[in-house]
């Protein structure tokens, strides 16, 4: 069974950088779809981006709301993969959740617990 | 932000059905992306209801169904039951975002 474990501060100050790692067990990292997605307290999900490995490469693809602010890695011998979000504002409190999906267009099948990350001045 | 709209809440007396719609366009689901669906119970990450527009994933009971069409899709929950008491999430993919888009999210109360 896929299970996904976010983990990181839980309290950023303003104007800094937002760091998490999400940690993977349980099936392969290839070829599968990792994203960050977002939940602001009380209202909906917002895709942030995703890291794709396949073929020896990592590929990825950012939501153009925060593609100048957002990056996520894979490192694939620690079965991680990480969201960095610089220049956070109170905008970007929210529960962050890692999940998988198996490919574009397809559905989230495994998501993380969530972890709530909390911007301060 | 959401690209896919629906309506904020819903309500139904135990027993009665309810539905959800989830409006999108040209880009999303009238582009021939599959809808899919989530359960949120208070404080817990979404847990995936309905996938590909009307399939259930294995444990999901069968009052739960799902239908697309054109640049729409619905989602009915027949015999509500108090454990039904969620908010709900459409899925899809969007052509002009790149990626993955989420509808507004849906509060059924069961009254």
């Amino acid at each position: 069974q896929v299970q996904l474990q976010e983990s990181g501060p839980g309290l950023v100050k303003s104007s800094e950088t937002l760091s998490l790692t999400c940690t993977v067990s349980g099936g392969s990292i290839s070829n599968y779809y990792w994203s960050w997605i977002r939940q602001p307290p009380g209202k909906g999900l917002e895709w942030l981006g995703y890291v794709y490995y396949g073929g020896g490469a990592n590929y990825n693809t950012y939501n153009p709301s925060l593609k100048s602010r957002v990056s996520i890695s894979l490192d694939t011998s620690k079965r991680q993969f990480s969201l960095r979000l610089i220049s956070v504002t109170a905008a970007d409190t929210a529960v962050y959740y890692c999940a998988r999906n198996w490919g574009v267009g397809h559905n989230f099948d495994f998501w993380g617990q969530g972890m709530l990350v909390t911007v301060s001045s | 932000q959401s690209v896919l709209t629906q309506p904020p809440s819903v309500s139904g007396a135990p027993g009665q059905r309810v539905t959800i719609s989830c409006t999108g366009s040209s880009s999303n689901i009238g582009a021939v992306y599959d809808v899919h669906w989530y359960q949120q119970l208070p404080g817990t990450a979404p847990k995936l209801l309905i996938f590909g527009n009307n399939n259930r994933p294995s444990g999901v009971p069968d009052r739960f169904s799902g239908s697309k069409s054109g640049t729409s899709a619905s989602l009915a929950i027949t015999g509500l039951q108090a454990e039904d008491e969620a908010d709900y999430f459409c899925q899809s993919h969007d052509i002009t975002v790149g990626g993955y888009v989420f509808g507004t999210g849906t509060r059924v109360t069961v009254l």
